[in-house]
């Protein structure tokens, strides 16, 4: 059964560089996308965006290029970073894996245990 | 982007009762949609995924309809257990887009 377990820096001043690292275990990166999605304290759930193990990535556009999402095979890993943070970026951080059926349709299952990053000078 | 908006954002209700949650799409999404279960403190858990399949492990008393732009929930006997936040989750389109919950509550 595969699980995610998140690490990374919780605590960030503003226009610092968000990073976050999610291992995969029980399975392999191997022909699924991998996906990432945060959500501000007491609010929904925001997209952010998913890579599979080939680098392929659909990002958020209304990030505006501060996401980087790349994908480390050897490990079994793959990582977001969020460059210029500020205020407006505190939430709690998922990673979850892109489950689908052969038809097309896909979900978001398993997640990861969440990362809370708190953006505060 | 596709706006997923949901119904009631809030909902108090009793245990036993049978509750129906609607998730609307503003573009055709033919069955791309997922429903999940977020307890507080927690990381959401997938509960329905293409609209109307339950993951293995989902208790059968919750159900899902739906295609194009209008989808429901169903909830048909509450559980202590399922007082939680419920969010729907469009897959059709980049960017993908989440309803903004509907809170259940025990009345």
């Amino acid at each position: 059964q595969v699980q995610l377990q998140q690490s990374g820096a919780g605590l960030l001043k503003p226009s610092e560089t968000l990073s976050l690292t999610c291992v995969v275990s029980g399975g392999s990166l191997s022909g699924y996308y991998w996906s990432w999605i945060r959500q501000p304290p007491g609010k929904g759930l925001e997209w952010i965006g998913e890579i599979d193990h080939n680098g392929n990535i659909n990002d958020n556009p209304s990030l505006k290029s501060r996401v980087t999402i790349s994908v480390d095979t050897s490990k079994n890993q793959f990582s977001l970073k969020l460059t210029s943070v500020s205020a407006a970026d505190t939430a709690v951080y998922y990673c979850a894996k892109v489950s689908r059926t052969s038809s097309g349709p896909k979900w978001l299952d398993p997640w990861g245990q969440g990362t809370l990053v708190t953006v505060s000078s | 982007d596709i706006q997923m908006t949901q119904s009631p954002s809030s909902l108090s209700a009793s245990v036993g009762d049978r509750v129906t949650i609607t998730c609307r799409a503003s573009q055709n999404i033919i069955a791309y949609l997922n429903w999940y279960q977020q307890q507080p403190g927690e990381a959401p858990k997938v509960l329905i995924y293409a609209a109307s399949n339950l993951p293995s492990g989902v208790p059968s008393r919750f159900s899902a309809t739906g295609s194009g732009t209008d989808f429901t929930l169903t909830i048909s006997s509450l559980q202590p257990e399922d007082f939680a936040t419920y969010y729907c989750h469009q897959s059709h389109s980049t960017p993908q887009t989440f309803g903004q919950g509907t809170k259940l509550e025990i009345k």
